[in-house]
């Protein structure tokens, strides 16, 4: 199956400050990304979805200018936390598909603990 | 609005037994219906996926069966091993838009 990395794996980082988070397709072009944040012991819930050279589209309740999106290319999208606070403190995981085919390939995910 | 409900919430069974996960929608328009594998600390992996104009896939030890009239789907795992134990989530999608996820079911396979 195709893959799809994610960096870091863990990130910790003081109150206030960004964590930039970077999704990467390895061997096939992600026309389409999304991002979705999984709370302990809860299911995945998506934030946003990306398309390659376009803006975002943000789910009801995820603040954009709080969760920047960037799909600049069709191997990589990023998720900047901006002013980072302990209740962002999450499993953030991305999931990547290509032009030709309804599956889509997740990440590894991202542990990110604010203190 | 819970749009995918899944059960049981933690399921048990001995090693050798068929796991049994259902996942129950509202939304007529869905026609894609995978389901994922979790391990602690990692990404969903997909296990299999199945659309509405089959009643039946099966891939190895893992089977979906697919129910339109009820709107239900579920998942089987034959000879469940202790290394099957983990969280699985069933997931709907319209067209290719993002999935929605059931609530995920733990799974312990006992030795």
């Amino acid at each position: 199956g195709a893959v799809v990395s994610q960096h870091p794996s863990w990130v910790i980082c003081k109150s206030g400050t960004s964590v930039k988070i970077e999704c990467r397709s390895l061997d096939f072009q992600a026309t389409t990304m999304f991002w979705y944040r999984q709370f302990p012991k809860q299911s995945l819930m998506l934030m946003a979805t990306s398309n390659e050279g376009s803006k975002a589209t943000y789910e009801q309740g995820v603040e954009k200018d709080k969760f920047l999106i960037n799909h600049a290319s069709l191997t990589l999208s990023t998720l900047t936390v901006t002013s980072a606070h302990p209740e962002d403190s999450s499993f953030y995981i991305c999931s990547a598909r290509g032009d030709s085919t309804d599956t889509q390939y997740f990440g590894p995910g991202t542990r990110l603990t604010v203190l | 609005q819970q749009q995918v409900k899944q059960s049981p919430q933690s399921l048990i069974v001995q090693k050798g037994g068929i796991s049994i996960i259902n996942c129950a929608y509202e939304n007529t328009a869905f026609d894609y219906f995978p389901w994922y594998q979790q391990f602690p600390g990692k990404g969903p992996a997909l296990l299999i996926a199945i659309r509405p104009d089959v009643s039946e896939k099966k891939e190895g030890r893992f089977t979906i069966s697919f129910n339109k009239s009820a709107k239900q789907f579920s998942l089987h795992i034959m000879d469940s091993q202790p290394g099957d134990s983990a969280t699985y989530f069933c997931a709907t999608a319209t067209g290719r838009r993002a999935l929605t996820f059931g609530s995920g079911t733990r799974l312990q396979v006992q030795p």
